[in-house]
């Protein structure tokens, strides 16, 4: 098993460009979950997705937009990049019928010039 | 509104000394809480969680964690700290107002252990 992998790991942007963070889960987890983690703020959630079909807001989703492709997907857009969208993105994945703890990818680190 | 707080930012202990890390929370209703480490250039890797039951919650690598209700803490713990221990750590309580149960963090505390 390989978790939640997450791809790219590193990835520098002019602002104003797109670009896609892509997520996989091979635990056969329901619900998926995008965050961004600034120094001093946590982890803040983006956007969620609680099955396969569905995705919603989280606390943070401007600038953002996400695609659950299918059940083991879940990729974030940024369609016109901004210096403040610099920052740490983990995705994240839970079994619907645990007891809510979520298992983390690796993270990308996005940087926006 | 629901919440978790991690009063400090950083904790310093020499190896071999126990070692907490205070978390406070929130929430409506009961709590599911949790504790996480995250390593350098690592993604968050889960150590335990309190969902109902004994107040003391065994976990990884050694670590345990106290729920008080009355108090509203969740004080990750361990007898004896490694220097391998350091790392960020950071308090999560379930989301109970969103659907998808996501995870509200605190602002993480890092615990650096000196040999």
């Amino acid at each position: 098993n390989a978790g939640v992998t997450q791809t790219p790991k590193f990835q520098v942007l002019k602002t104003g460009q797109s670009m896609t963070l892509q997520c996989a889960q091979d635990m056969n987890h329901n619900s998926m979950y995008w965050y961004r983690q600034d120094p001093g703020m946590g982890l803040r959630l983006i956007y969620y997705s609680a099955s396969e079909g569905t995705t919603d807001k989280g606390e943070v989703p401007n600038g953002y937009n996400v695609s659950r492709l299918n059940k083991r997907e879940f990729s974030l857009r940024l369609e016109s990049a901004a210096p403040s969208q610099t920052s740490v993105y983990f995705c994240a994945s839970r079994y619907s019928g645990g007891t809510y703890e979520q298992y983390f990818g690796p993270g990308t680190r996005l940087t926006v010039t | 509104a629901q919440s978790v707080a991690q009063p400090e930012d950083q904790v310093n202990v020499a190896e071999g000394n126990p070692l907490t890390v205070k978390c406070t929370y929130s929430v409506s209703g009961n709590p599911y809480l949790f504790w996480y480490v995250q390593y350098p250039n690592r993604g968050l890797q889960f150590l335990l969680k309190y969902i109902t039951g004994d107040n003391l919650v065994k976990g990884s690598y050694g670590f345990e964690a106290e729920f008080n209700k009355s108090q509203t803490s969740f004080h990750l713990k361990k007898p004896s700290a490694l220097v391998s221990d350091s790392a960020l750590y950071f308090c999560a309580v379930r989301d109970m107002e969103q659907a998808g149960t996501a995870l509200i963090f605190g602002k993480g505390t890092t615990l650096s252990v000196s040999s």
